[in-house]
């Protein structure tokens, strides 16, 4: 059964530091693998999209990496903002007619 | 273009009334799921819609719940007999086709007194 873990549960960081999100998963055999972000009450915002046969994607200040054999997918925030304060979710799609399996999520905090 | 939609927003019921939560995809998107998001648990699956194909149903966790897709558009999500360990947040997304991108609605915030 597959198991998705993010580590840390929480991260605190002054504003205009760079940093990784880590997301391990037990079955490397996956379909693409999905970063999202939520906001306090809010429904998930996409962030980015890696399909296994992909190592990277980047969007603006975000890059996210994904190295299927070992079982890992790492974010990158570049100059982080107080705005980029949330809960950021990763998610493993196992085949292509399956649902999404999410981690419990690391909650960052960018302080001013 | 329009996100995926849901309603209500929020639902107060009592304990043993049943509900009704909506869910409006994106329009064109073909696979449709419904997740359940708790305090301390995480997103779970609860069931997953693909154009006119059986749903899997797997992520359901009682015969309390069931689902339905009218049209291969809207979905209603409907819970019967409430009980309090059902008060969540139900998510629901969209994607264009089974493997693709999924698109999360705002969600329904479901208290069960």
């Amino acid at each position: 059964k597959q198991e998705v873990t993010q580590i840390p549960a929480a991260l605190s960081v002054p504003e205009g530091e760079n940093l990784v999100l880590n997301c391990s998963f037990t079955d490397s055999a996956i379909y693409n693998l999905q970063w999202f972000r939520q906001d306090p009450g809010k429904g998930l915002t996409s962030l980015l999209l890696i399909q296994s046969s992909q190592r990277e994607q980047t969007s603006g200040r975000l890059n996210a990496s994904l190295d299927k054999s070992s079982g890992r997918s790492t974010l990158y925030i570049a100059a982080s903002q107080p705005g980029d304060s949330a809960t950021y979710l990763c998610a493993v799609k196992g085949q292509a007619g399956t649902a999404l399996i999410f981690g419990k999520g690391t909650t960052l905090s960018v302080s001013s | 273009g329009a996100g995926v939609s849901q309603s209500p927003s929020n639902k107060v019921t009592e304990k043993g009334k049943d509900v009704e939560l909506r869910c409006d995809p994106i329009s064109g998107h073909t696979a449709l799921y419904w997740y359940r998001q708790s305090l301390g648990q995480g997103l779970e699956f609860l069931i997953y819609f693909q154009g006119n194909s059986a749903p899997d149903k797997s992520g359901l966790p009682s015969d309390r719940f069931s689902a339905e897709r009218t049209g291969g558009s809207v979905s209603t999500l409907t819970i019967q007999r409430t009980q309090q360990e059902d008060s969540a947040v139900y998510l629901c997304a969209s994607s264009a086709d089974r493997g693709g991108e999924q698109y999360f609605g705002p969600g329904t915030r479901l208290t069960v007194t």
